[in-house]
């Protein structure tokens, strides 16, 4: 069955603690992962696409990875700000995204 | 306007009311999603419409009825709804159907009474 998984669940840092989140993948025909930011209450926004092994995207603090098995959202110095829930999306060939059930990132000052 | 453009951003519905989600997107994309976001749950993709023709429908209950009019909008007519369909409904536009970043827009949050 095609899955995605996201780790940890809750992630709490201080302002300025660098670390990463997970996502882990069983699918089979990858076409491309996506990693989106979700405010609580708004919808999803688009940060990254990433579509081969070895590939990374990076925007401000964020720095997104790709392997055959797994992507890592690195952020590095994080602030307030940056609390949000970080949602990770598979896309197979001609279908719809499989998103994750993302990590919610919380940094206080 | 840009993005895309969901109304009403809250709804609250008794079990034997009729309503309609609207959502519009003006990114000039060709294909059209509705997802339903429960608390602790992955976001659950319902319909697909593809250039105006629905390409998925993931064993969606008949009490939530998609309408594609036009590349640029789309509808969920909800009727009789259960408690459990308490959600957030997100639409989202990708300007094709597969392998290509999706946009969503702010939701509407539903609440079934």
């Amino acid at each position: 069955e095609d899955q995605v998984t996201q780790s940890p669940e809750a992630l709490r840092l201080q302002e300025g603690e660098s670390s990463s989140l997970n996502c882990s993948y069983t699918v089979s025909g990858l076409r491309g992962l996506f990693w989106y930011r979700q405010d609580p209450g708004k919808g999803p926004e688009f940060l990254f696409t990433l579509y081969s092994a070895g590939e990374e995207k990076e925007k401000e603090r964020l720095k997104a990875t790709l392997t055959k098995k797994e992507s890592f959202l690195h952020i590095t110095a994080p602030k307030p700000e940056d609390s949000a829930t970080y949602l990770c999306a598979a896309s197979l060939s001609r279908t719809a995204l499989i998103f994750g059930k993302g990590t919610t990132l919380s940094v206080s000052s | 306007e840009t993005g895309v453009t969901q109304t009403p951003r809250h709804l609250v519905m008794g079990m034997t009311n009729k309503k309609s989600l609207k959502c519009e997107q003006h990114l000039g994309h060709n294909a059209m999603y509705w997802y339903k976001q429960s608390a602790k749950k992955p976001l659950e993709l319902m319909f697909v419409y593809s250039l105006e023709e629905r390409v998925e429908n993931n064993s969606v209950p008949s009490r939530f009825s998609p309408e594609c009019p036009n590349s640029s909008h789309l509808f969920l007519h909800l009727h009789t709804l259960q408690p459990e369909d308490s959600a957030l409904y997100l639409c989202a536009s990708s300007q094709e159907y597969g392998a290509t970043e999706a946009f969503f827009g702010q939701g509407t949050r539903l609440t079934v009474v």
